[in-house]
Formats: structure tokens, sequence, C-alpha cells
């Protein structure tokens, strides 16, 4: 399977704990993306990585999320004292490039619980 | 800046009617489109994309979209509903400058009536 994968697929905490979430890109694909969607809405954009560089987050991203890209292949999500609020289904995505090219195929995400 | 407004948060069809779901987009900068289908408890699957070129554009599963700048919409059709077509269907827009994130409408849920 070359898709986007992501694991836990379920995850339950609570309140207080910290979480952490992988994504693993299709492996040519330089750009990786992290979004949160709720009950009854489309994605939120969270942040993205060129390689290993994030070059873009959302104000979304409080300080008790941190993302990162190593070695420019697979990801780490990270919730610090999760809150209720936190609980979501989180999709992560890759894509070739920029522009007529950002064409991002996206994982079967990972649904947090947060009691 | 761009944003996605996706009128009717729930579409109704017989099946073997035509499908509408609408679609209608604010960019700044030329824009690129997309609509996504989600099933139950899954990812997001790309049905079709408008980037630059002709403004009729097919997908999978005989879905196509009209990209129409003067009415800025993007709205997807298909002929004839199948049951399977049953599920969550969302329109992102990014810009052509950076061509970064995607923003997403809120969805239509689009139920097929046997």
């Amino acid at each position: 399977d070359t898709g986007v994968s992501q694991n836990p697929r379920h995850k339950i905490t609570k309140r207080g704990q910290n979480v952490t979430f992988r994504c693993d890109p299709i492996s040519e694909h330089n750009r990786l993306y992290w979004y949160r969607q709720t009950l009854g809405q489309g994605p939120e954009f969270l942040t993205y990585f060129q390689n290993e560089a994030q070059l873009e987050k959302s104000r979304l991203l409080s300080d008790r999320f941190s993302a990162e890209r190593p070695k420019g292949s697979f990801s780490t999500l990270e919730i610090q004292r999760t809150e209720q609020g936190d609980s979501a289904m989180y999709l992560c995505a890759s894509s070739l490039g920029a522009g007529k090219y950002n064409e991002q195929f996206f994982g079967p995400g990972t649904r947090l619980t947060v009691l | 800046a761009q944003s996605v407004t996706q009128l009717g948060s729930h579409v109704s069809v017989s099946e073997g009617a035509l499908v509408l779901l609408r679609c209608n987009y604010s960019s700044s900068v030329p824009p690129y489109l997309f609509w996504y289908v989600q099933y139950p408890n899954q990812g997001l699957q790309l049905l079709l994309k408008y980037t630059t070129g002709a403004t009729l554009v097919k997908g999978i599963n005989g879905f196509e979209a009209e990209f129409k700048k003067s009415e800025t919409s993007f709205h997807l059709t298909k002929p004839s509903a199948h049951m399977s077509d049953a599920a969550e269907y969302f329109c992102a827009v990014s810009g052509s400058n950076t061509g970064n994130q995607f923003y997403f409408g809120t969805g239509t849920s689009l139920t097929v009536i046997p």
C-alpha cells in the first residue's frame, strides 16, 4: 500500500495526558500537512512541512501542540495536557509540491477522544 | 485570502436522479479547486480538481465539476446517483501563488434514496 498511513487510528485518553500521533506520507512526497476535523465541519489546517522544515502554522496550533518531521519522511503530532476540546479527527496529507502539484492525498485519520 | 462556502449541508436525491452539490469560493488569486469525498470513518479521497485549462473537469465515479470564474463557483454534478454515492463531500480551494494549505468548506452530506 503506497498511500498515506496514520497511527493509531483511534486514541482515547484522559484529560491532562499527552498523546502522540504518527503520519507516514507517500514516499516521494516532500510536503506533509496536518489538519483537524471536528464533527460536522471540514478539515481545518494546522501546519505543514516541506521536507523537514515546518513552514507554516495555524493559530489553531496552540503551544500545547507540536509537530515534527525530523528526517523529512514521517511526521509526529504531539498534544500535551489534552483538553476535551481537543477531541477530533486528526488528518494527515501529503503532496508532491506546490501550486498545481499540490494535490493532497489524505490518510485515514486518527480519531482522538479526550475523556 | 481564500474561503469556501458549500450551500446545503444535507442533500437528498433519489437513486438515478441528478446530483448537484454547490460550492462557491473566494480567492484573491487564481484558485485551484478540489472536490473530495469522505466515507464514514475514512480519510478524504480526491474526486476531481481544477488547476488550469479546461473549465469542465471530469473525475472519478462519474462526477464532474465546472469552474465558473464569473460566478466564483465550482459545483459538483453527477447525472445519475447511485446508492454508493452516499457520503460527505467537501469542496476545497488553494491559492495558485503559494499552493500551500487547503481551505475546506463545511461539507455536504449526500443521501441517496432507493
